[in-house]
């Protein structure tokens, strides 16, 4: 079973408008960790935000923020007043602490971000 | 500020051909990994190191080697190489100690894209 879920393989929008990408994980631990990673046309990965299962409290930095709801095993990602340059495939992550012998992540399929201009 | 480098950017090799990518880290970190990537799939861990001297399978590891000879250094094998290890490879790093430390960002190579004829 897939431990994390990005179901928005593609979404498009119009530069401006606000767009969410969903996260939802599957984990049986109390301490977990989760990770946004962003991915350009360029094709590195850059690291963007962790989470860990305590802290619920919404993050925000600039134009992105970030949903956190345990009740609904969600991480979800916003982007406000989207540009251009935030086309990139954007990847969720899960890292348990139970049995994780050495940081290993379970990652989602990716949402695949376009702003039209 | 290299952070994590990886060589070849590009290859390509022949059905049955042997290659080894290269993955070299100045952050000094102890744990290493070696992921794959491919349309629709998301990142797969191939094989992952926890320390010099060490190297543990992943989730896909067959047909694939590694060697963590040196601390900075992740060397990933392809013995014979076949069509459908035709990919995207990334390396990546983070801080670890004692096999503990989930919450710590991986942090990528910029990749390494494989073509197998």
């Amino acid at each position: 079973a897939q431990k994390v879920t990005q179901a928005q393989t593609e979404i498009s929008v119009v530069e401006k408008e606000d767009v969410t990408l969903d996260c939802v994980y599957e984990t049986r631990d109390t301490t977990y960790y989760l990770f946004w990673y962003k991915q350009p046309p360029s094709g590195e990965l850059v690291f963007l935000i962790r989470r860990n299962s305590f802290d619920e409290q919404n993050e925000i930095s600039g134009r992105y923020s970030w949903n956190f709801q345990k009740s609904t095993s969600s991480f979800n990602f916003t982007i406000t007043a989207s540009q251009v340059v935030d086309s990139a495939v954007y990847f969720c992550a899960l890292s348990e602490a139970a049995g994780n012998t050495g940081n290993q992540f379970y990652f989602g399929t990716g949402t695949s971000l376009t702003v039209i201009p | 500020n290299a952070g994590v480098t990886q060589t070849p950017k590009f290859r390509v090799l022949k059905t049955g051909q042997s290659m080894t990518l290269l993955c070299a880290q100045d952050m000094n970190h102890e744990y290493m990994y070696w992921y794959r990537q491919d349309p629709g799939m998301g990142l797969r861990l191939i094989h992952y190191s926890v320390g010099e001297g060490t190297t543990a399978k992943g989730e896909v590891p067959d047909g694939y080697n590694v060697s963590r000879l040196k601390k900075q250094n992740f060397l990933l094998g392809l013995e014979s190489a076949a069509p459908s290890q035709t990919s995207v490879y990334f390396c990546a790093s983070s801080y670890g100690r004692d096999r503990e430390f989930v919450d710590q960002p991986q942090h990528f190579g910029d990749g390494t894209r494989l073509s197998i004829l």
